[in-house]
């Protein structure tokens, strides 16, 4: 079984440019997250998506981050303009909602770094 | 709202050693507690799930148990080898399927 693909693996932006990254989830998984991690803490969830809906974005800085998951398989997440603050790992994950609290697994991650 | 704490920061131990892991949660009202491996530069890798319904579970040389009534879980490792080292992080999933992360704990393991 194919995990979750993430690309690219590496980014490094000048502040106030834009970037974006994408994800594929495991076949067949109704929900994706994407959570940020920022060095030397746990990684905190951005968005949630059930298949193509948006359960959760209370955290997502909505000024700068959006996402989309097209017909319910892919989701890009991108930022503009990029601060910063934004550097940090991107790690997307998927799992399979119907069974409660199924286990989640996770891409390798983007690592973006802001100049 | 759900926090989740690490307990230590940080761990060396000699090879061969047992160790254990500790995780705590504020809110009882989860779906299940997850214990994953972070190395270097790398995503997240999941070692082991325990449904709420659940005490324990075990894999190979990892066992992680879960006590919802004290809000905590602990992980142990048997044997330690040098090629467990690496970050291990636990998460609460509550809600709507999320997960609450702690900040981990970053185990080195001497030969």
């Amino acid at each position: 079984e194919a995990g979750v693909a993430q690309s690219p693996r590496y980014k490094i932006i000048e502040k106030r440019q834009s970037v974006a990254f994408w994800c594929n989830p495991i076949s067949g998984h109704a929900t994706l997250y994407w959570y940020q991690q920022i060095l030397g803490q746990g990684p905190k969830l951005l968005i949630q998506f059930q298949n193509n809906g948006v359960v959760d974005d209370s955290q997502l800085p909505k000024d700068r981050f959006s996402a989309e998951r097209l017909k319910g398989v892919d989701s890009t997440l991108k930022i503009q303009p990029a601060k910063l603050e934004d550097s940090a790992v991107y790690l997307c994950a998927s799992s399979f909602l119907r069974t409660g609290g199924s286990e989640a697994f996770f891409g390798q991650g983007t690592r973006l770094t802001v100049v | 709202k759900q926090e989740v704490t690490q307990i230590p920061a940080a761990l060396s131990v000699p090879e061969g050693e047992n160790l254990v892991l500790n995780c705590s949660f504020t809110d009882s009202a989860i779906y299940n507690l997850q214990w994953f491996r972070q190395d270097p530069g790398k995503g997240l890798t999941s070692l082991l799930l325990i449904q709420s319904s659940q005490r324990e579970q075990t894999s190979g040389r990892l066992n992680a148990s879960l006590d919802k009534s004290s809000g905590r879980s602990t992980l142990y490792i048997a044997a330690s080898q040098p090629g467990d080292s690496a970050t291990y992080l636990c998460a609460a999933g509550a809600g709507s399927y999320q997960l609450t992360f702690g900040k981990g704990t970053k185990l080195s393991v001497i030969p």
